[in-house]
């Protein structure tokens, strides 16, 4: 399936580092999200983007920074992140592109980031 | 109280086996609800939506208790492929609010 897509699938990075997670979504979608997955934790919801505009954010440090160019394209900027965010990072994409959506997400595979 | 509750299993069931496991929330004016399937290092996939007066697809079937603030999930005749996490989803507030999950395993 392509409906979405990200890269990179896997990064290591050390804490200085800077990198970027890209994520495209193929269906036409006018809303995008990051959400952070840890072992045995629920899905959090990170930012969310309507018709390119970001809607919410919460409460997420800094040092992640989304950016949407567009409505298929979304970006995770990632900048001295710490080892406690070594996690799975999942993109989605719903049809609807108003605040209280409740539309079936469309996810990506996400990148498994490991930051040492 | 966290918003949305499951238990994480593993929950072990023979092939063939009915399995049935809940979820509770606590908003009690949640109006949308739905169970997400995730496998082993796979993204979350959409299994299906829960409607008030409850909705079966094929083995699957969803129920609603508003009065207990719980979903289920039951699942008949259980195959090996049906080994997956599933994740309740529950509208709170205009936000989707996720269950860290329910682990099933399907044995031979």
């Amino acid at each position: 399936e392509t409906g979405v897509t990200q890269t990179p699938r896997h990064l290591v990075m050390g804490m200085t580092n800077k990198k970027s997670l890209k994520c495209e979504q193929h269906l036409g979608h006018n809303a995008m999200y990051w959400y952070k997955q840890s072992a045995k934790k629920p899905l959090e919801l990170m930012f969310v983007y309507s018709l390119e505009e970001r809607v919410e954010n919460n409460s997420v440090p800094s040092r992640f920074s989304p950016e949407c160019p567009n409505s298929s394209h979304l970006f995770l900027h990632l900048h001295t992140l710490q080892p406690e965010d070594s996690a799975l990072y999942l993109c989605a994409s719903s049809q609807d592109g108003v605040r209280a959506s409740t539309d079936t997400q469309y996810f990506g595979p996400g990148t498994r980031l490991t930051v040492l | 109280r966290k918003e949305v509750e499951q238990d994480p299993g593993p929950f072990n069931v023979p092939e063939g086996a009915t399995v049935a496991f809940n979820c509770t929330y606590s908003n009690s004016a949640s109006q949308s609800f739905f169970w997400y399937r995730q496998d082993c290092r796979k993204e979350p996939k959409l299994l299906m939506s829960v409607y008030s007066s409850g909705n079966e697809d094929g083995r699957f079937t969803a129920q609603l208790n508003r009065a207990s603030q719980y979903i289920s999930l039951l699942i008949r005749d259980s195959k090996l492929s049906d080994s997956a996490t599933y994740l309740c989803v529950v509208e709170s507030n205009y936000q989707l609010i996720w269950g860290a999950g329910t682990k099933l395993i399907i044995k031979p």
